[in-house]
């Protein structure tokens, strides 16, 4: 069974600073997907990853994948209060049609 | 619609209370998903939908929970004889096929906020 680990957990930065968040997940997967969710909203997709190798960048925010390493981060660049969310990833397993979330990386960015 | 609509927002139970939470996916979308997600956790997989067709609930907790598709769009999930550890987030999601095709992805709603007295 596909298991996902993010850390950290809670993240508390500067504006302007630099920051990664780290995604590993116990199983291959085909596809991974980045969301970020803010307090009391719905979950907002932000990448699909699918394929070792593959980076995928939208403003600040930098999504890479590891297939090998069961690996996935998302680079925070020069960060600005308008980031503080919740960021989640989400692996769907091969032959397999549901996404396993993390536990979710509380993120503050603090002027 | 224009995306995954959800209700009701916000609903509030006495313990043993049954519930019912609607989810109305966008339209044309084959895949439907329910989720659950505590507090300051991850969303959790409940149940999914193919159409009408209930290909897994593997991911509901107990059979106080049951989830129906009648006609392939809107999506009911109900919860009987609620306890205190139904308190949760419930999200339903949808995608437009199933065979995940590239760059394909879920839309989420806004999700029903339970809590159960």
């Amino acid at each position: 069974e596909l298991k996902v680990e993010q850390n950290p957990l809670f993240l508390s930065m500067q504006e302007g600073k630099n920051y990664t968040i780290y995604c590993n997940y116990s199983t291959t997967s085909d596809r991974l997907y980045w969301y970020r969710q803010d307090p009391g909203k719905s979950l907002e997709s932000l990448f699909v990853l699918l394929s070792n190798g593959a980076v995928k960048q939208e403003g600040r925010l930098m999504a890479s994948l590891d297939t090998k390493a069961r690996l996935s981060t998302l680079h925070i660049t020069a960060a600005v209060h308008d980031l503080s969310a919740t960021y989640f990833c989400a692996p769907k397993g091969d032959s397999s049609y549901k996404l396993i979330f993390g536990s979710g990386t509380r993120l503050l960015v603090r002027p | 619609g224009a995306g995954v609509s959800q209700s009701p927002r916000y609903k509030v139970a006495k313990r043993g209370q049954d519930v019912a939470l609607r989810c109305d996916p966008i339209s044309g979308h084959v895949s439907l998903f329910w989720y659950q997600q505590a507090l300051g956790q991850g969303p959790e997989f409940l149940t999914y939908f193919q159409n009408e067709a209930q290909l897994d609930k593997s991911g509901l907790p107990s059979d106080r929970f049951f989830a129906e598709r009648p006609e392939g769009s809107v999506s009911t999930l109900k919860i009987q004889r609620t306890q205190q550890e139904d308190s949760a987030v419930y999200l339903c999601a949808s995608s437009p096929s199933t065979g995940w095709a590239t760059n394909e992805k879920l839309f989420f709603g806004s999700g029903t906020q339970l809590s159960v007295l």
